[in-house]
C-alpha cells in the first residue's frame, strides 16, 4: 500500500530565503503530483513528475523526482508572500487505478 | 485542461439528513474521484466512480453512508447519507486527463453538518 509522508509539515521563512521541502513515498508510484491549496480554495495543479531524474520549474518552485530514493523535492527559491499556501504532493498508486495518495500537506507563510 | 464544477459549493446541514453533491466536468471521463478533506487535514479518496459500473470503495468508506451514481461520463453524484457532525468536510471531485497533464480537482462542496 501507497504512502506518503512530507516532511516538514509546517514552515516558516522570511522573503528572499531558499528552502526545500521533502516527499517520500513508500512503494513504487507511477507518478508524483505537487499541488497548492490556499485558504478555503480547491487544490491547484503545480507539476506532474513521470520519471527518474525529472525536473519541473515553474517561477519560484522546482520540483524534482528520485524513483530510487522514492523521493520528491520541492525547492523554492527567493520566497515572496504570495508562495504562502498548503503544499500537497500526491502519488499515484501502480496497477491503473488512477487514484491518489496524498501526504498530509505543508503548511508554508512566507513573512516579509 | 478541465473544467469541474460542482454543486453545491458550501451547505449547512441538520444532523440525520443527506445531501446530494453534483460533479460536472467539461469533457467525458473514464473515471471520475470523490475525496473528502476534513477540517485541517489532507484529502482521503472516497470512491472512484465509473460509467456503467458500481463505484469503487476505499477502505472506511461504504456505499451506504456515501452512494454514487455515474450516469454519464462527465457527471457524478456523491450523496452524504445520514450525516453526523463528524461529515462536516470540503468534499472535492477529480478526474485524470492523462500523464501528460494532471488530475484535476473541482472547487469543492463545504459541508457543515449541525
Amino acid at each position: 500500500e501507497l504512502k506518503v509522508e512530507q516532511n516538514p509539515l509546517f514552515l516558516s521563512m522570511q522573503e528572499g530565503k531558499n528552502y526545500t521541502i521533502y516527499c517520500n513515498y513508500s512503494t513504487t508510484s507511477d507518478r508524483l503530483y505537487w499541488y497548492r491549496q490556499d485558504p478555503g480554495k480547491s487544490l491547484e495543479s503545480l507539476f506532474v513528475l513521470l520519471s527518474n531524474g525529472a525536473v519541473k520549474q515553474e517561477g519560484r518552485l522546482m520540483a524534482s523526482l528520485d524513483t530510487k530514493a522514492r523521493l520528491s523535492t520541492l525547492h523554492i527559491t527567493a520566497a515572496v508572500h504570495d508562495l504562502s499556501a498548503t503544499y500537497f504532493c500526491a502519488g499515484m498508486a501502480q496497477g491503473g487505478s488512477e487514484k491518489l495518495v496524498f501526504g498530509k500537506g505543508m503548511k508554508l507563510t512566507v513573512n516579509p | 485542461s478541465a473544467v469541474i464544477s460542482q454543486k453545491p459549493s458550501r451547505d449547512i446541514c441538520q444532523r440525520g439528513t443527506s445531501l446530494t453533491i453534483q460533479c460536472q466536468v467539461d469533457s467525458q471521463v473514464t473515471m471520475m474521484f470523490w475525496y473528502r478533506q476534513q477540517p485541517g487535514q489532507s484529502l482521503t479518496l472516497i470512491a472512484t466512480a465509473n460509467q456503467g459500473s458500481e463505484a469503487t470503495y476505499e477502505s472506511g468508506f461504504v456505499i451506504d453512508k456515501f452512494p454514487i451514481s455515474r450516469p454519464n461520463l462527465t457527471f457524478s453524484t456523491l450523496t452524504v447519507s445520514n450525516m453526523s457532525p463528524e461529515d462536516s468536510s470540503i468534499y472535492l471531485c477529480s478526474v485524470d486527463r492523462g500523464p501528460q497533464e494532471t488530475q484535476y480537482f473541482g472547487p469543492g462542496t463545504r459541508l457543515l453538518v449541525l
